[in-house]
């Protein structure tokens, strides 16, 4: 079985400051991680992944993530946020060999105040 | 590329009632799915197929049919419409190993009353 769990329905952050989003994981075998983000009334968009090698992988908009596997966590970051980094963020994950059975976290609505 | 497209965008259906939510991609994607997002539980699968003619079911399967006749198409049908079925709809669609991210369609909104 695998699950995903973001803690924090709702992330506020001012402009300009550094934004996370927490996610952590728990996947039998080794973990392929999503990040997207759901802007309103619209589909998911792909931010970025993490599949193997560096730990610190770098995606769209200057989102930046970090696979620490002792803690099975992926926590989404970005040093700077701005007001359009407003929307819904989730995380998901995938055993690596599987059958392409994606599972998804609730998500987190991340608010960037002006 | 048009992507992940997606109709209706919003539907209102009565209890009892069919109908087909129709999902294309032109991608040539090998590996297409159906989601339910409803507040607070994130997507939800709801069938997968890695390929024409073979399709196979996810965590929330029952009360819809869905088939995969070409490498672009990929139906879901509601055979007998509830409340619970009250939802917004995705479509993704990726190539087939699991290291690849999915595309979404825009989604669909059905209401069940």
């Amino acid at each position: 079985a695998q699950s995903v769990a973001q803690p924090e329905d709702q992330v506020n952050v001012a402009e300009g400051n550094p934004l996370t989003v927490k996610c952590t994981y728990s996947v039998s075998g080794n973990p392929y991680l999503f990040w997207y983000v759901q802007y309103p009334n619209r589909g998911l968009q792909f931010l970025l992944k993490y599949i193997t090698g560096d730990n610190l992988v770098k995606g769209s908009y200057g989102f930046e993530a970090e696979f620490n596997k002792s803690q099975t966590s992926f926590h989404l970051k970005k040093p700077s946020a701005l007001v359009s980094d407003s929307a819904l963020y989730f995380c998901a994950v995938i055993r690596s060999g599987s059958a392409r059975q994606l599972t998804f976290g609730s998500g987190t609505q991340l608010t960037v105040l002006p | 590329n048009a992507g992940v497209t997606q109709t209706p965008k919003f539907q209102v259906l009565k209890t009892g009632q069919s109908m087909t939510l129709q999902c294309a991609q032109d991608m040539n994607h090998e590996y297409m799915s159906w989601y339910r997002q409803d507040p607070g539980m994130g997507l939800r699968l709801i069938h997968y197929s890695v390929g024409a003619g073979i399709t196979d079911q996810g965590e929330v399967p029952n009360g819809y049919n869905v088939s995969r006749s070409t490498t672009e198409d990929f139906p879901l049908r509601l055979l007998s419409a509830a409340p619970s079925q009250t939802s917004v709809y995705f479509c993704a669609s990726s190539y087939r190993l699991a290291g690849y991210e999915q595309y979404f369609g825009p989604g669909t909104r059905l209401t069940v009353t």
